[in-house]
């Protein structure tokens, strides 16, 4: 069966330390994966976009790649701040995906200590 | 200028009971859906619709429908409310070329009683 998983432990750092978030999938062929961030009571706000035949992609502190061959796609936040807290989701698209429907991970809870 | 609103942001009802949720964008976009985010935070889509297209996840029940009025609406009807129908209902849009960004409404949280 089609997983998309993300690590469903939040993930405590430091202020100022780098942060990574894990997101493994099977039995997908993506197209792209997208990244996004969600705020309690509010909806998820797109951050970042990497395609299947793209390594790595940047965006101020902002890091995301994408490894085919492993299936996973890795998120860093770099000099990470206490308003880096958040829950952040993964998201895929399949190739030929009727509808265009992106499909999301279950998230990873980011908590940036001061 | 809300890019994609959802109304209401709060609903309780009975078991048993019929309701909407309505869902506008004002992006222009021309694919809109519906996900359901459950207690465990897992975000799952319902639908996917276009004017020329309607996606429906096959794990969606029937009691669930979207409906379209127009290009820029998209409501969701839910018949017979059950209480594992509980959760947060988020509408998003999108350009329906490939790798457009979804852009999401505030949610919508229903409690079924």
């Amino acid at each position: 069966s089609q997983k998309i998983e993300q690590n469903s432990e939040a993930l405590n750092i430091q202020e100022g330390k780098t942060a990574t978030l894990t997101c493994n999938y099977t039995n997908y062929s993506p197209a792209y994966l997208q990244w996004y961030r969600q705020d309690p009571g509010r909806g998820p706000v797109f951050l970042l976009l990497i395609r299947e035949n793209e390594k790595e992609k940047r965006k101020e502190r902002l890091k995301v790649t994408f490894d085919t061959t492993l299936k996973q796609s890795l998120f860093h936040i770099t000099a990470s701040q206490p308003a880096d807290s958040a829950t952040y989701l993964c998201a895929l698209a399949q190739n030929n995906n009727a509808g265009n429907m992106l499909t999301f991970g279950g998230g990873t809870r980011l908590m940036v200590k001061p | 200028d809300t890019a994609v609103s959802q109304t209401p942001k709060y609903l309780v009802t009975q078991m048993g009971n019929d309701k909407s949720i309505k869902c506008e964008q004002n992006l222009g976009h021309d694919t809109m859906y519906w996900y359901k985010q459950d207690s465990k935070k897992f975000l799952k889509i319902m639908f996917s619709y276009n004017n020329k297209e309607l996606i429906i996840n096959e794990t969606v029940p029937n009691r669930f429908s979207p409906k379209s009025p127009d290009k820029a609406h998209l409501n969701l009807h839910i018949n017979s409310l059950e209480l594992g129908d509980s959760a947060v209902y988020f509408c998003a849009s999108r350009r329906r070329e490939a790798g457009g960004e979804l852009f999401f409404g505030e949610g919508s949280r229903l409690t079924v009683l």
